[in-house]
């Protein structure tokens, strides 16, 4: 156990809606990371968020967003969902300050499947 | 901004036999460089991870190299068990953005 707790594990939905997903990261752990993971895609990074401020933006898609909140949760918002959007979203925690990463907690994923 | 490439795709090797995986990256202030090991429907978890000023590191039956000369850093591992079947990613990190990953190599191991 990471310490890293993701939820929804699993979401299905349809073509344009919206969905959220939402990560809570390790006590202490005051960076929050989201990465996308589609199939023979490896891991894609999104967002990170450091105690509450965007921090860094990956190729996020204009209709994603993230935010962090003061108790440090995060939450990735979803928007006007296509088909390629199905895949596995990763969120993941680090003590570290910077972007220099270290060692990155990763939770189990919150896997999006839309129809 | 950093670009890393990584190779075989795919690795299958016999049960006991060494297994090689490598990565290039093209950032030359990429200093950190971690591999991460996902088994199937799980986390990606750190197994090594190697700093630039470091150009070999061994953990048991895992070995990661770094050429910082030719921005390559590989993953080895010796006497393969069918546990270490899973998705392995190369990593690096230049300090400027978030861990840029490989597309993972998938290795089986045959028993």
């Amino acid at each position: 156990d990471s310490g890293v707790t993701q939820t929804p594990k699993h979401l299905i939905t349809a073509t344009g809606q919206r969905v959220t997903l939402r990560c809570s990261p390790r006590s202490g752990d005051l960076s929050v990371y989201w990465y996308q993971q589609s199939l023979d895609q490896g891991l894609q990074f999104l967002i990170q968020y450091y105690n509450g401020e965007e921090r860094a933006k990956g190729n996020i898609l204009e209709r994603f967003s993230a935010q962090q909140f003061p108790d440090l949760h995060s939450e990735l918002n979803l928007s006007s969902l296509e088909l390629g959007d199905s895949a596995l979203y990763f969120c993941a925690s680090s003590p570290r300050a910077g972007i220099n990463t270290g060692e990155l907690f990763f939770g189990e994923g919150s896997r999006l499947t839309v129809l | 901004g950093e670009n890393v490439e990584q190779h075989p795709s795919t690795l299958s090797v016999q049960e006991g036999d060494s297994a090689v995986i490598k990565c290039t990256y093209s950032d030359s202030a990429s200093n950190y460089f971690p591999w991460y090991k996902q088994e199937l429907g799980k986390r990606p978890q750190l197994i090594i991870d190697i700093r630039s000023n470091v150009g070999e590191k061994k953990d048991q039956r895992i070995a990661v190299t770094l050429n910082k000369t030719a921005k390559h850093f590989s993953l080895h591992i010796t006497e393969t068990q069918p546990e270490d079947s899973a998705v392995y990613f190369c990593a690096a990190d230049s300090g400027n953005t978030p861990l840029v990953f490989g597309k993972g190599t998938r290795l089986s191991v045959i028993a």
